[in-house]
């Protein structure tokens, strides 16, 4: 069975770093891409990145660009969101997800969330 | 970036209704480069159809999926209590990958 598990909910102030992680199992964990999606409070998804556990290649949307950083160790199967300075506007729900059809496709399956709330 | 836009925003429907969620995309996102996913609430997003009308494994035979290019529809037909929650749209003809607002099912 695929599976994503993710790290637990994080409770920040704004200006703090964080890395919250997706460690994968079930299937060949460099075999396929690995987004990692945002859901803003009662908004719909929005895709952060997306990357190839494989070698680390990286695609980010313009959005998200500069904002967040996303990386992989494929020696634990495990892919990482991370900030270096977090704003209020952060705080929302991030979902990975695995991406079918190479680098553009759907997201199946998905791991259950990681909220992460920023205060100012 | 494509934008997709959904309608309605809310359908409130009876048990074994007919329920026709719509997307628009701002262009083409090619033949059939769209998925669709059902959320219910505190749950992550779940894969119903890609492939603009390709059922993902286990989703049942009363969600369908059709059109092409930047007009598509997820059907689902005869509704059950089970199916309120938010569906939503994603696009994947072309990079950033981006999503639909959703259409929230409520059951009357």
């Amino acid at each position: 069975e695929v599976r994503l598990v993710q790290s637990g909910a994080e409770v920040k102030k704004a200006g703090e770093s964080l890395k919250i992680s997706c460690k994968a199992s079930g299937y060949r964990f460099s075999g396929y891409w690995i987004g990692w999606v945002r859901q803003m409070p009662g908004k719909g998804p929005e895709v952060v990145g997306i990357i190839w556990p494989g070698d680390s290649e990286t695609t980010y949307s313009p959005s998200f660009q500069g904002q967040v950083t996303i990386t992989a160790d494929k020696s634990i199967n495990t892919v990482y969101l991370q900030w270096r300075s977090l704003k209020a506007s952060d705080t929302a729900i991030y979902y990975c997800a695995r991406l079918w059809l190479a680098n553009e496709g759907w997201f199946d399956p998905w791991g259950p969330g990681t909220l992460v709330t920023v205060s100012s | 970036e494509i934008v997709l836009t959904q309608s309605p925003d809310t359908l409130s429907l009876s048990p074994g209704e007919r329920a026709t969620l719509s997307c628009r995309a701002s262009q083409s996102v090619g033949i059939s480069y769209l998925a669709w996913y059902q959320q219910k609430p505190g749950q992550a997003p779940r894969l119903l159809i890609f492939g603009a009308s390709s059922r993902a494994t286990g989703i049942p035979v009363r969600f369908s999926g059709s059109g092409s290019r930047r007009d598509f529809t997820l059907t689902i037909s005869g509704l059950e209590p089970e199916d309120v929650g938010i569906y939503y749209c994603q696009q994947y003809g072309s990079s950033p990958l981006t999503f639909g607002g959703g259409t929230k099912v409520e059951i009357k």
